[in-house]
C-alpha cells in the first residue's frame, strides 16, 4: 500500500532560525495537503497543492510540490513561538482515504 | 459555520468494555472519517462513510465499527476494549474525499 514517510520526526530551533520539513510519497501523488497540530490540539488544514512543481506561500510558510509529484517540503522562515506544533503532510491512497506522514514535531524555543 | 463536534472529549474505560464515540461533522459535509491518534503510531486512518455507507476501511481489526446516520453523525464502536486501543481518536468531516476538517477528538483511556 501507498506510504508517506516524513523527516525530520523532531526538530528543535532558536526562535529565528529556519525550518524545513519534507515528505515523500511512494507513489504518486494527485495532490499533498499539509496540516499543524498544536500541543494539545486536532489537525488544522493549512494548504492543498495540486499542480507539479507548485509552490504556495502563507505568510512566512513556503509550500513546494515536486516536479513528479511523490515529495514535497514545507519551509518556515524566522520561526515563532507560535510555530510550535507537529506538521504533516497527507496524501490520497488508491482508495482516496488520506494518508497521512508521520509527522515532524517542531520545538522553538526562545 | 459550526465546526466539527465530538462527544464525549475523555472516556476512561477497563479492559473488555466496549465504547461509543460520537461525531457531529460541519453541516452539508457528508464525508466523515475516524483516525487514531497514538504517539507511536501516528494518525492511522480508521475508517470513511459517505451517505450512511462505508466507503473505506483501514487496517484495524472487526473490534472497531462505524455507522453513520442519515443526518451525516457517525459513531464508532470499539468492543471489547484492550489496553492499546488507548488513544486520540479523532473524526474529521469533508464535503468530498479532500480537505479533511477535524473535531478535537476523545481522549480514550483504558485501564
Amino acid at each position: 500500500g501507498q506510504q508517506v514517510m516524513q523527516i525530520p520526526q523532531y526538530q528543535h530551533v532558536q526562535e529565528g532560525e529556519d525550518f524545513t520539513t519534507y515528505c515523500n510519497s511512494s507513489t504518486t501523488l494527485s495532490n499533498i495537503q499539509w496540516y499543524k497540530q498544536r500541543p494539545g490540539g486536532h489537525p488544522v488544514f493549512l494548504i492543498q497543492l495540486v499542480k507539479s512543481g507548485e509552490v504556495k506561500k502563507q505568510k512566512r510558510l513556503t509550500f513546494q510540490f515536486g516536479e513528479a509529484k511523490k515529495n514535497s517540503s514545507l519551509h518556515i522562515t524566522a520561526t515563532q513561538t507560535t510555530d510550535v506544533g507537529t506538521y504533516f503532510c497527507a496524501g490520497p491512497g488508491s482508495a482516496r482515504q488520506l494518508t497521512f506522514g508521520s509527522g515532524t514535531q517542531l520545538t522553538v524555543l526562545p | 459555520k459550526a465546526g466539527v463536534t465530538q462527544t464525549p472529549r475523555y472516556l476512561i474505560k477497563t479492559r473488555g468494555q466496549q465504547v461509543t464515540l460520537s461525531c457531529s461533522p460541519i453541516s452539508g459535509h457528508r464525508s466523515v472519517s475516524w483516525y487514531q491518534q497514538t504517539p507511536g503510531q501516528g494518525l492511522q486512518f480508521l475508517f470513511e462513510y459517505f451517505s450512511e455507507t462505508q466507503r473505506n476501511k483501514g487496517n484495524f481489526p472487526g473490534r472497531f465499527s462505524g455507522r453513520q446516520f442519515s443526518n451525516s453523525r457517525s459513531e464508532m464502536n470499539v468492543s471489547t476494549l484492550e489496553l492499546g486501543d488507548s488513544a486520540l481518536y479523532l473524526c474529521a468531516s469533508s464535503e468530498s474525499q479532500n480537505t479533511q476538517y477535524f473535531g478535537p477528538g476523545t481522549r480514550l483511556t483504558v485501564l
